[in-house]
C-alpha cells in the first residue's frame, strides 16, 4: 500500500460544485501539505499543517479550505469550484523541521 | 523573477549519454536542496537530499550544490529511457523549512 494515499484519483465536476479531495498517510508524519501543479507554473503551495491543531495559508489559498481531521488525515475543499481551479492536486507529508517531503499520486481534477 | 529557475526543457538525449539538470536561485538563504523525479500520472519522487554546498553521489546520480554561485545541478551517468520523466529542484531555509520548488524539466532519453 502506498505511504501517502490521495482519493479520488479523478474528478470530474461543474462549476459551482462543492468538492473535498481526502489524503491519508501512514507514515507517521506530523506535517502535511497540499499542493496544485500546472503546466508551467509548477508546485504552488495551497496549505499546510504541522500538527492536528496547526493550519496555515500558504501561496494559494483562496477558493480553497482544509481541515485536519488526525494526525494522518487532511482534507482539501473547494467550497464552489470554478474552471481556473482544473490542475492535478498533490498531497504531501514531511517528518521533523528539515526534513524532505514524501508525495501522494495526486487527485486530477476537472471543473467544466 | 521567481525564487528558484529552472528551464523546463524538453532536453533530448540518447541512451548512454551523460545528462545535465540545472537550477538557479536567488535567496541565499537556503540551505537544503532537493531533486525529485516526477513520472507521468505519478507523485514527485525524493531522489537527492543534500545539506549546503558539495556533492553527494548515488548511484548514477550526483547531486552538486554551488552557493557562492546560487546554482545546483543533478547528473545523470549512463542515462536510460527509464530515466525519461520530470525532474523538479526544490530547495528551502533553516526558517520555515518549507521548500521552493522550481517549474521542472521535463527529459526526454530516447534508445
Amino acid at each position: 500500500d502506498a505511504d501517502v494515499t490521495q482519493t479520488p484519483r479523478n474528478r470530474i465536476t461543474k462549476t459551482g460544485k462543492r468538492i473535498m479531495l481526502e489524503c491519508s498517510q501512514t507514515k507517521g508524519h506530523d506535517r502535511m501539505y497540499w499542493y496544485r501543479q500546472d503546466p508551467g507554473l509548477g508546485l504552488r503551495l495551497i496549505y499546510y499543517s504541522f500538527d492536528v491543531k496547526d493550519i496555515n495559508k500558504g501561496e494559494i489559498s483562496d477558493g480553497y479550505s482544509v481541515s485536519r481531521q488526525a494526525q494522518a488525515k487532511f482534507s482539501l475543499s473547494l467550497e464552489s469550484a470554478i474552471p481556473n481551479q482544473t490542475a492535478l492536486y498533490f498531497c504531501a507529508t514531511s517528518d521533523l523541521a528539515f526534513q524532505p517531503q514524501h508525495f501522494g499520486d495526486g487527485t486530477r481534477l476537472s471543473i467544466l | 523573477q521567481k525564487e528558484v529557475e529552472q528551464d523546463p526543457g524538453p532536453l533530448s538525449v540518447p541512451e548512454g549519454a551523460i545528462v545535465s539538470l540545472n537550477c538557479t536561485y536567488s535567496n541565499s538563504a537556503f540551505q537544503y536542496f532537493m531533486w525529485y523525479r516526477q513520472y507521468s500520472r505519478k507523485g514527485p519522487e525524493l531522489l537527492m537530499y543534500t545539506y549546503s554546498s558539495g556533492n553527494k553521489e548515488d548511484g548514477r546520480f550526483t547531486a552538486q550544490v554551488d552557493k557562492s554561485s546560487k546554482y545546483i545541478s543533478l547528473f545523470i551517468r549512463d542515462s536510460q529511457p527509464s530515466d525519461s520523466a520530470t525532474y523538479l529542484c526544490a530547495m528551502s531555509s533553516g526558517g520555515s523549512y518549507i521548500p521552493t520548488f522550481g517549474r521542472g524539466t521535463s527529459l526526454i532519453v530516447h534508445p
